[in-house]
């Protein structure tokens, strides 16, 4: 079945790094990929999303580009601030062939901090 | 224009007790979905409203579980009797389609505690 894995957190950065945060997926067919943010004290939204392959997802300054050479959907900043602090999932929707009711599959979640 | 309600936003009840969630989706929004995350591990899907009627209720954990969408509007997650493995955070979210590239809106969640 469709399954998505996203790297172990937390994650602590100092403000001004560079975030990779890592998401690889399995999925029959061209899923649509997603990143989805949780703010403290706050309900998820999407930060971001790709629904074909070679697509680039953009957003507040986060990137994420749909590879399905390597099932990836690496999610980066160039430079972090304070208030990105919050927990990424990276999520899946399959495809209408796959008899895919419009749900979301999810990773884990990373956590990630931000320290001035 | 209002975004996905959900009540309570949090409860802590005793094992063997009984926890209603309501969710309010989106005005217009026929798809409705309940998630769950557990202990800080992935959400998982729980189930799939489109407009009244459960299209995939796959993830529901076992029958203490009851989801309705009476009328097609909000919804209410009924757990009797709720076992400590329940506790969690759910979460409630709606879209007009549920096609592959259309984006679901969430609610901020209910945290349940089972003590």
């Amino acid at each position: 079945g469709n399954s998505v894995t996203q790297m172990e957190g937390p994650v602590t950065l100092s403000e001004e790094a560079f975030l990779t945060i890592n998401c690889t997926y399995t999925a029959t067919g061209y899923p649509s990929l997603f990143w989805y943010v949780q703010y403290p004290g706050e309900g998820l939204q999407l930060l971001l999303k790709a629904t074909k392959a070679d697509d680039k997802g953009s957003n507040k300054g986060f990137e994420a580009t749909y590879r399905k050479e390597t099932t990836s959907f690496h999610l980066e900043k160039g430079s972090v601030q304070v208030s990105d602090s919050a927990v990424y999932f990276c999520a899946l929707k399959g495809d209408m062939g796959s008899s895919n009711t419009g749900k979301l599959i999810f990773g884990q979640g990373t956590t990630l901090q931000v320290k001035p | 224009e209002a975004g996905v309600t959900q009540f309570p936003s949090h409860s802590v009840i005793e094992k063997g007790q009984t926890v209603t969630l309501r969710c309010d989706p989106i005005s217009g929004h026929d798809n409705l979905y309940w998630y769950r995350r557990v202990m800080g591990k992935e959400i998982k899907f729980l189930l799939h409203f489109v407009k009244e009627s459960k299209q995939d209720e796959s993830g529901m954990p076992n029958n203490r579980f009851l989801a309705e969408r009476t009328g097609g509007t909000y919804s209410t997650l009924k757990v009797q009797p709720a076992e400590l493995e329940d506790s969690g955070v759910y979460f409630c979210a709606s879209s007009h389609y549920s096609s592959p590239n259309t984006e679901a809106f969430f609610g901020q969640g209910t945290r349940l505690t089972v003590v």
